[in-house]
C-alpha cells in the first residue's frame, strides 16, 4: 500500500525552531511537497523537494532523502500565525498522496 | 497573485440529489485536480485532468462522479445520487506543469448532504 507517516501533533514556543518529519512508502515518487492548512482553510503550498537536500524559503526549509524515503519541514522563528496543520504529500504521477497532517501548537 | 476560485463556498443538498461544484483554475495552468477532505481527516485525491481528458483517478472516483471543462475557464465536478458519506470539503487545484510543479488549491466547497 501507499502511506505517509508524520506526527499527529507538535508543540513549540514562539520564537523557537520546530522540525516535522515525514516518512513515506509509495509506488511512484516524483517529489515531496509540504502544505500548510489553517482550520477551515485551503491547503497552501509551502515547498517541494524533487532531489535530495535542503530547500530554503524564508523561515521555512524542507529536506529530502530519497534513499531513506524521508523528509522534514523545518520552521524557524516561530510565530503565532504558524499555528496550523502541516501536511507532507508525495507527488506520484499526477496525484498528490497526503499524510494525515501534523497539528502545530505554538505557545507564547 | 492569481488564485484558484471555487463556488459555492457551501452547498447543502438532500441525499440522492445531484450537485455540481465549480472551479476556475489559474488562467495559464494546464493541469486540474479535485481532492476531498472529510472533516478531521487527510486530503484524498479524486481525479486529475489534462488536455480535456482524465489523466488519473482514484478508487473514490467511481461512476457517481464526473468532471468537465465546459469552456476555457471553468472546471466542474458533478456528483450524482449524493450519499451522506459524500459530505466533505472539496478542493480544486491547478498547476502549470507536470510532476515538478506545485499544485495550487482553491478555498474549497463545503458539501453537506442531509
Amino acid at each position: 500500500g501507499q502511506s505517509l507517516e508524520q506526527p499527529s501533533e507538535v508543540t513549540a514556543v514562539e520564537g523557537a525552531i520546530v522540525q516535522i518529519n515525514c516518512t513515506y512508502q509509495t509506488s511512484g515518487f516524483y517529489g515531496l511537497s509540504w502544505y500548510q492548512q489553517h482550520d477551515g482553510g485551503a491547503p497552501t503550498f509551502l515547498s517541494y523537494n524533487a532531489l535530495d537536500g535542503l530547500e530554503e524559503t524564508g523561515r521555512f526549509s524542507s529536506f529530502l532523502s530519497r534513499s531513506d524515503s524521508y523528509g522534514y519541514l523545518l520552521l524557524q522563528e516561530l510565530q503565532m500565525k504558524d499555528s496550523a496543520s502541516y501536511f507532507c504529500a508525495v507527488r506520484s504521477n499526477y496525484q498528490l498522496i497526503w499524510g494525515a497532517g501534523t497539528k502545530l501548537i505554538i505557545k507564547p | 497573485e492569481p488564485e484558484v476560485t471555487q463556488t459555492p463556498s457551501h452547498q447543502v443538498t438532500q441525499m440522492g440529489q445531484e450537485v455540481i461544484l465549480r472551479c476556475v483554475p489559474i488562467s495559464n495552468h494546464l493541469y486540474f485536480y479535485w481532492y476531498r477532505q472529510i472533516l478531521g481527516q487527510k486530503v484524498e485525491f479524486l481525479v486529475s485532468f489534462y488536455n480535456n481528458e482524465i489523466s488519473e483517478k482514484s478508487e473514490i472516483f467511481d461512476d457517481q462522479f464526473s468532471v468537465e471543462r465546459p469552456d476555457g475557464s471553468n472546471f466542474t465536478l458533478k456528483i450524482r445520487s449524493t450519499k451522506l458519506e459524500d459530505s466533505a470539503m472539496y478542493f480544486c487545484a491547478s498547476s502549470d506543469g507536470g510532476a515538478q510543479q506545485p499544485q495550487h488549491f482553491g478555498d474549497g466547497t463545503r458539501l453537506s448532504i442531509l
